[in-house]
């Protein structure tokens, strides 16, 4: 079964530091990764995504993402947060077509002034 | 989200009525799926659609029951409310040609 773990429950930075979500995953194939992001009270808007080739892949909003099979990770980087990231982030691993995601528990991100 | 709605986007309702929410889209994506959100616990998946009439359980279908008899419309029925059916619903599509979803607005469904 696939299953997703985000260790981090809540973090904090500091606006224009540096930012690294964690997500592992577990997935019998090659995965289809994904990292969303939510704003309150709205759905889920996707950020990223990868499904092979170059393991660094580039997103919206300044994201970034890296995908090291060893570690079976996907962690989310963004060199300098602005504080309309605060958001919650989730992480996703899914398959081929028909593609049913699973998620991980998710990341509230709380920016400091 | 463009071309995926859901409705009502709030409801509150009684233990033991039944409850039904609606999502269309206008994407004519062949996938459709019904998540819960709850604290902790990310999205998880109660059902899904892969075509007209094609549905099938997910990981918390106990409860809920779902019917899509047009591309468009992908309805999730709550047979009877439960406390712990408390929760926001997202509604979701995808297509083999774009994988990754695009997500509703969600309805936050509340059970008194």
């Amino acid at each position: 079964a696939q299953s997703v773990t985000q260790p981090d429950i809540h973090i904090t930075v500091s606006e224009g530091a540096s930012l690294e979500l964690r997500c592992n995953y577990s997935y019998g194939a090659t995965p289809y990764l994904f990292w969303y992001v939510q704003s309150p009270g709205q759905g889920l808007q996707l950020l990223l995504k990868y499904f092979s080739g170059d393991t660094l892949v580039q997103g919206i909003k300044g994201f970034e993402a890296e995908f090291k099979r060893s570690q079976s990770s996907f962690n989310l980087r963004k060199p300098s947060v602005h504080w309309s990231d605060a958001a919650e982030y989730f992480c996703a691993v899914g398959g081929n077509a028909g593609n049913m995601l699973t998620f991980g528990g998710g990341t509230r991100l709380m920016v400091k002034p | 989200d463009a071309g995926i709605t859901q409705s009502p986007r709030h409801k509150v309702t009684e233990t033991g009525t039944p409850v039904t929410l609606r999502c269309h889209q206008t994407e004519n994506h062949r996938y459709m799926y019904w998540y819960r959100q709850d604290p902790g616990h990310g999205l998880r998946l109660i059902h899904y659609s892969y075509g007209v009439k094609d549905t099938d359980k997910g990981e918390v279908s106990d409860g809920y029951s779902v019917s899509r008899s047009k591309t468009e419309d992908f309805l999730l029925t709550l047979e009877s409310a439960t406390s712990s059916q408390t929760s926001v619903y997202f509604c979701a599509i995808s297509n083999e040609l774009n994988y990754g979803y695009t997500f509703g607005s969600g309805t936050r469904l509340t059970v008194v």
